[in-house]
């Protein structure tokens, strides 16, 4: 069946670098996309959001890019702060399947100091 | 502006009980979705509401049902539990259903079966 999936379970990053945080798809059919942070004992908070017509969108440091020839989508977050520590997850959806998301199992992120 | 709410935020049943989860969307959104978030798994898509009329459901057994009322809000039933249902029930909120608008998320009700 059609999954989402992540390159790494965990990613470690040093305050103040930038962090990259990777998603593979397989739906061809996905025509839209979103990563939520998930931080401990919380529900998903929205983060960004992006149509298949789109390759890049910037928000407030974060810029997502979506490459649908490989089926890929990443998550940049520029000069990672502390609080940016948290689980991350991708999810698409085909439109024509329903409006469900479709989530992959998430990346931890670690800022250490 | 007041985000998802979810109530209770923890519910302790035993098996074979049943349980209601409840959910208020935000003010304006007329779509409800329901996710089960089971331990080290990631979200899995349980109902979808809209305009008070289920129209997606995801690969659950029947014993998953719920319903939308006329202000939007939305319960999660969950009949003849069983300790695989131990899980973070999570519930969303979006705009307009029939649209690639964002889902915005609640804290979840934990839901422990003994």
């Amino acid at each position: 069946g059609e999954s989402v999936g992540l390159h790494l379970p965990t990613l470690s990053v040093q305050e103040g670098d930038n962090s990259i945080i990777n998603c593979a798809y397989s739906n061809s059919a996905s025509d839209y996309f979103i990563w939520y942070k998930q931080e401990s004992g919380k529900g998903p908070q929205f983060i960004i959001d992006i149509r298949s017509n789109m390759d890049k969108r910037q928000g407030q440091r974060v810029t997502v890019l979506l490459n649908k020839t490989v089926k890929h989508l990443s998550l940049q977050i520029a000069a990672t702060q502390p609080g940016d520590s948290a689980v991350y997850f991708c999810a698409e959806r085909d439109s024509n399947s329903g409006y469900a998301l479709n989530f992959g199992k998430g990346t931890s992120l670690l800022v250490t100091p | 502006e007041a985000g998802v709410t979810q109530s209770p935020t923890h519910l302790i049943k035993t098996r074979g009980q049943q349980a209601t989860l409840r959910c208020s969307p935000i003010s304006g959104h007329t779509s409800v979705y329901w996710y089960q978030q089971a331990l080290g798994l990631g979200l899995q898509f349980l109902l979808w509401y809209d305009e008070g009329e289920e129209r997606n459901r995801g690969n659950f057994p029947p014993r998953f049902s719920g319903r939308q009322f006329p202000n939007y809000s939305s319960e999660l039933n969950v009949n003849a539990l069983e300790l695989e249902d131990s899980a973070l029930y999570l519930c969303a909120s979006s705009l307009q259903g029939f649209s690639n608008q964002p889902q915005h998320f609640g804290d979840g009700t934990r839901l422990s079966i003994l």
